[in-house]
């Protein structure tokens, strides 16, 4: 079944220790979107790639960057985390040929705890 | 900037009852789309509205938005407690994404 792949399902870092958390999808779908979200809260948009073009919410911290090698594959890199940054993490992707957005489509979730 | 509310933002309600939620945005668009989340878990596709008037129905679910009054519903008919979750709005102006405050729903026996 096409989907959307998210690895590892829970991470545990150290304060200020770099992680990778990685997406892919079988959809061959050109936009892919990463977003956080807290408890109780609404999944807030990190940033997303329009087939290669990178896009970055005006709010997103610089601790985080992102990579997408190919359309299959996006990465969430978090250079230094904080206890602020403890989070589900969600992956998701879209096709669209009017706009920017579109129907999205969502991977499981990586729960971040940063200890 | 863009504002999606949801009302209310906690909803308690027997099983058998029928009730709506809410979801009012701030400006033109008409694409909105509807998720649920279950607690610790990602979001799960419910419905897709694509046009003024657009009417949607799953089981004991029916969405409906209305571009004019940049209001969609998300009717519950008959509730029961499987339909437990938190429902999320999103609306799509074509070039931003927002979703809503979310509503978290607990249904009662």
């Amino acid at each position: 079944d096409a989907m959307v792949i998210q690895n590892p399902r829970y991470q545990v870092t150290q304060f200020g220790k770099p992680v990778t958390l990685s997406c892919s999808q079988t959809l061959n779908h050109n936009v892919m979107y990463w977003y956080q979200q807290k408890s109780s809260q609404a999944p807030k948009l990190l940033f997303h790639y329009y087939d290669k073009d990178f896009n970055n919410e005006a709010d997103t911290p610089d601790n985080f960057q992102s990579r997408r090698p190919n359309t299959s594959f996006c990465f969430l890199d978090i250079r230094s985390p904080g206890l602020g940054d403890a989070a589900m993490y969600l992956c998701a992707t879209s096709r669209d040929t009017r706009g920017l957005t579109g129907e999205q489509y969502f991977g499981p979730g990586t729960r971040l705890t940063v200890t | 900037e863009l504002k999606v509310e949801q009302n209310p933002l906690f909803l308690s309600m027997q099983e058998g009852k029928n009730y709506t939620i809410y979801c009012n945005y701030s400006t033109t668009s008409d694409r909105l789309y509807w998720y649920r989340q279950d607690p610790g878990k990602s979001l799960e596709s419910l419905f897709v509205l694509l046009s003024n008037g657009a009417v949607k129905q799953e089981g004991r679910l029916m969405a409906s938005l209305d571009t004019k009054a940049r209001l969609s519903t998300l009717h519950i008919t008959a509730a029961v407690h499987d339909l437990s979750a938190t429902y999320f709005c999103a609306v799509d102006t074509g070039n931003q994404f927002y979703f809503g405050t979310g509503t978290s729903l607990t249904v009662i026996p």
